[in-house]
């Protein structure tokens, strides 16, 4: 089975602050991505990040980062100098193959409130 | 702009009452998808759709039906049998299936009068 979790529901960090959204996934996919999606307050799921699961380089984007790590089968992402526009709930994703079907499973989302 | 479009932004429905939203996509995509968001929740699967003509139930798909009659279209109904049909709608698509990014629309709010 596969199974996304974000155990942080809601983050309240104050502008500038350093934040991280913590991602542990479970597959049994040895082909699998990852993803990061940000809803911003109007709705729309925009797309951040997608990674695979043989490229566990860590990414970044600006004040954006992000840490794969297998071994602890985690996906973190980290927000830099955080902002007041970084303000909305956060996705991760997960992609498999899953034994001939597809699945894309959506972890619960975490809350960011950065606060002036 | 290649993207996905949703209408109505906000839908009402009157109780046993069928509506449908919209979603069309431009970026000649194959697959197509519909969530339901629910407040404070993440996203559980309706219907997708990998070609036209075809289409399979997701998670939640009692109360709901889709049709995919043109690449670019997946119009979703929520029929009188869903009794809880308020919530945030999403349409996505991608290139294909399984390990494709998912772009999503603004999606639509369904309240029910």
């Amino acid at each position: 089975a596969q199974k996304v979790t974000q155990a942080q529901t809601e983050i309240s960090v104050v502008e500038k602050e350093d934040v991280t959204l913590d991602c542990v996934y479970e597959t049994r996919d040895t082909t699998y991505y990852l993803f990061w999606y940000k809803q911003p307050p109007s709705g729309e799921l925009v797309f951040l990040i997608r990674r695979n699961s043989f490229d566990e380089q860590n990414e970044i984007s600006g004040r954006y980062s992000w840490n794969f790590q297998k071994s602890t089968s985690s996906f973190n992402f980290t927000i830099t100098a955080s902002q007041v526009v970084d303000s909305a709930v956060y996705f991760c994703a997960l992609s498999g193959t899953n034994t001939g079907g597809f699945k894309t499973i959506f972890g619960a989302g975490t809350r960011l409130f950065v606060k002036a | 702009d290649g993207g996905i479009t949703q209408s109505p932004k906000y839908l009402f429905r009157k109780e046993g009452q069928n509506v449908t939203l919209s979603c069309e996509q431009n970026l000649n995509h194959d697959a197509m998808y519909w969530y339901r968001q629910d407040p404070g929740q993440g996203l559980r699967l309706i219907y997708y759709s990998q070609i036209v003509n075809d289409f399979q139930k997701g998670d939640i798909a009692e109360g709901y039906s889709v049709s995919r009659e043109k690449k670019e279209s997946f119009p979703l109904t929520v029929t009188s049998a869903q009794k809880n049909p308020t919530a945030f709608y999403l349409c996505a698509s991608s290139v294909g299936l399984a390990l494709e990014t998912q772009y999503f629309g603004p999606g639509t709010r369904l309240l029910v009068l």
